[in-house]
């Protein structure tokens, strides 16, 4: 298996809502990242999860709240967003101690209303 | 010192010919330089990576030539199809998950019929 699976593809939510998102891979990686894609830009760095560890924040918003419960699987919980952070929402995943084979899921399509 | 500077922005192109993105960076230390397609609404897919011990890399139609001593890179996609047309990142790392992938700011690639 050589995918990262992000679940849901579109998500619409009100700004009051609580959802999460969803990223799971079967390849070992010990590293996990979100991302935030704005349109015609490249993606940016929001978390980084390293042996399940919370390695990286970029100074998000606590409004998003990342969490891992194991090797192969990273959620983002969402609470409270603003219009702003409609974006595509990228999860990422590495060999631990190196980028080399640094995949992309597909990414979560969010929309705040 | 940690940017990555990626050209041109935009790129059009017929069908059959060569496509050329350039990268350029700063930090020495890097180590890692992937290139991504990208097309709308998806993740970013990795296409082909090279390390700074070779000069060139080739897949298919598509081939990174890497310049250590001018710290610069270069994406060459041959006989360019209309199905090539997507977003191209370039980008560049050292080390592991506590290290950011530093992206390009993405190459808009038209392959005309």
């Amino acid at each position: 298996d050589t995918e990262v699976t992000q679940t849901p593809k579109h998500l619409v939510m009100g700004m009051t809502n609580k959802k999460s998102l969803k990223c799971e891979q079967h390849m070992g990686h010990r590293a996990m990242y979100w991302y935030k894609q704005k349109a015609k830009k490249p993606p940016e760095l929001m978390f980084v999860y390293s042996y399940e560890k919370l390695s990286i924040n970029e100074s998000v918003p606590s409004r998003f709240s990342p969490e891992c419960p194991n090797s192969s699987l990273l959620n983002l919980h969402l609470h409270a967003l603003q219009p702003e952070d409609s974006a595509l929402y990228l999860c990422a995943s590495s060999q631990g101690d190196r980028h080399y084979g640094y995949t992309f899921g597909s990414g979560t399509r969010l929309t705040v209303v | 010192q940690q940017q990555v500077k990626q050209s041109p922005q935009s790129l059009i192109v017929q069908k059959g010919g060569i496509s050329i993105i350039n990268c350029a960076y700063e930090n020495t230390a890097f180590d890692y330089f992937p290139w991504y397609q990208q097309f709308p609404g998806k993740g970013p897919a990795l296409l082909i990576a090279i390390r700074p011990d070779v000069s060139e890399k080739k897949e298919g139609r598509f081939t990174i030539s890497f310049n250590k001593s001018a710290k610069q890179f270069s994406l060459h996609i041959m006989d360019s199809q209309p199905g090539d047309s997507a977003t191209y990142f370039c980008a560049a790392s050292y080390g592991g998950a506590t290290n950011k992938l530093i992206f390009g700011t993405g190459t808009l690639l038209a392959v005309q019929p």
